[in-house]
């Protein structure tokens, strides 16, 4: 099993440019869910998933789009990058509320806006 | 929302001695409570969680205790080793299993 798969690791962007974070798990686990990580600040909620053609608003879910049509895919679209969306972006995913076993957070995916 | 505070910030502690890292949450309603490492350049990785059920959990050397009544948590990692060197985050959710995190606590192990 290779978990979560996160690409790209590294991207620049130009401000107003649009791009889309790939996330991929193969262990058939129903909930996924997209943090950003900022410097003091832990990682915070954007959007998340609870299974294939379900979505919902987190913490910080503005200027960010999702989608997830598979059970093993959770794509995150910027639509027009800022300067303030300039993180670290990890995608975690987790087999449920039942059994509540615990988020497995892919490698991350380092952004900056210039 | 949930609010989940942690401290300390950073932890320096003599390889061999104890580590104590303690979180605060807001939601009453909060039943989970994991703790992460993260490693430079990696993502984060389930140490170990404690549900509202049970007051304390061990894991080797570490253990977590839940205090529902006055809201905190804690992760006590005994004798240290270098390894151990890492950012630690509590988390606290709810039943529709969102995570809200703590800032992050940096500990290192000195030799």
């Amino acid at each position: 099993n290779a978990g979560v798969t996160q690409t790209p690791k590294f991207q620049v962007l130009k401000t107003g440019q649009s791009m889309t974070l790939q996330c991929a798990q193969d262990m058939n686990h129903e909930y996924m869910s997209w943090y950003r990580q900022d410097p003091g600040m832990g990682l915070r909620l954007i959007h998340y998933s609870v299974g294939a053609g379900i979505t919902d608003q987190g913490e910080v879910p503005n200027g960010y789009n999702v989608s997830r049509s598979t059970t093993e895919d959770f794509p995150l679209r910027l639509l027009s990058a800022a300067p303030s969306q300039t993180s670290v972006y990890f995608c975690a995913s987790s087999r449920g509320m039942e059994d509540q076993g615990g988020y497995t957070f892919g490698s991350g995916t380092r952004l900056t806006v210039v | 929302g949930e609010n989940v505070e942690q401290h300390p910030s950073t932890l320096s502690v003599q390889e061999g001695d104890s580590a104590v890292i303690k979180c605060t949450y807001s939601d009453s309603a909060s039943n989970y409570f994991p703790w992460y490492k993260q490693e430079l350049g990696k993502g984060p990785q389930l140490i170990i969680d404690i549900r509202s059920n049970v007051g304390e959990k061990k894991d080797q050397r570490i253990a977590v205790t839940l205090n529902k009544t006055a809201k905190h948590f804690s992760l006590h990692i005994t004798e240290t080793q270098p390894e151990d060197s890492a950012v630690y985050f509590c988390a606290a959710s709810t039943y529709d299993y969102k995570l809200s995190f703590g800032a992050g606590t940096t500990v290192t192990v000195r030799a």
